[in-house]
């Protein structure tokens, strides 16, 4: 298993800014995920960070958008840039471990509010 | 069509009785399963998976997997206010990705 720990765990941010999220594993792990969860949706994979390299990006998603840092094993940074309304969401931060049957660790999600 | 397709809800049930979620999907591809839950303003937790076709139990929880139906239902029993949370299935094939692919989640509220 892993503790993950995200920050902000919420905030209300003003339309065209830009926000940063956190993320930190208590172990290292070399997966690192962010997910989009909507109301009433499905979980939806923005990008996988890999470490050392640049983030993998899902369909519908950008670098610009969405830059993502992945300065070791443990950390990870998602950041939302230019927001705007259609932004406002629960961010997860998401880890999985050594083994290939899919299970995933979630951090407390990020609950972001653009006005 | 949506791969995974689960019931958003809400379920409502009074304490002790027999929950059933539910969860159907059109890959048949998929060998993993896996049932989430998520209390409010919480990140998902893994509840229980399983391997291929079959039943899983784990204390008050049964998952059961029936790949000729692509169905798959996570059942418990004596249900308690505290069983209260989203439950959201999951499943992934067994190479290529590492990403499950999730169903949107059932509400389930255990009144007491």
């Amino acid at each position: 298993s892993a503790v993950i720990s995200q920050k902000p765990s919420r905030d209300i941010c003003q339309r065209g800014t830009s926000l940063t999220i956190q993320c930190q594993v208590d172990s290292q792990v070399t997966m690192m995920f962010w997910y989009r969860q909507q109301p009433g949706q499905s979980l939806t994979l923005i990008a996988t960070a890999n470490q050392g390299s640049e983030a993998t990006y899902e369909s519908g998603f950008v670098i610009d958008k969405f830059p993502i840092s992945r300065p070791n094993l443990t950390f990870s940074t998602l950041t939302v840039s230019n927001m705007s309304p259609e932004d406002s969401s629960i961010y997860l931060c998401s880890v999985r471990p050594g083994t290939n049957t899919g299970e995933l660790f979630f951090g407390e999600g990020s609950r972001l509010t653009v006005l | 069509q949506k791969e995974v397709e689960q019931d958003p809800g809400p379920l409502s049930v009074p304490e002790g009785a027999i929950v059933s979620l539910n969860c159907t999907y059109s890959n048949s591809a998929f060998q993993y399963f896996m049932w989430y839950r998520q209390y409010s303003r919480k990140g998902p937790e893994l509840l229980m998976y399983t391997y291929s076709s079959g039943n899983k139990e784990d204390g008050r929880f049964t998952a059961q997997v029936d790949k000729s139906s692509k169905y798959i239902s996570l059942f418990i029993r004596d249900s308690q206010p505290s069983d209260s949370a989203t439950y959201l299935c999951a499943m992934k094939t067994t190479g290529g990705s590492y990403i499950p692919t999730f169903g949107r989640g059932t509400s389930l509220i255990v009144h007491p």
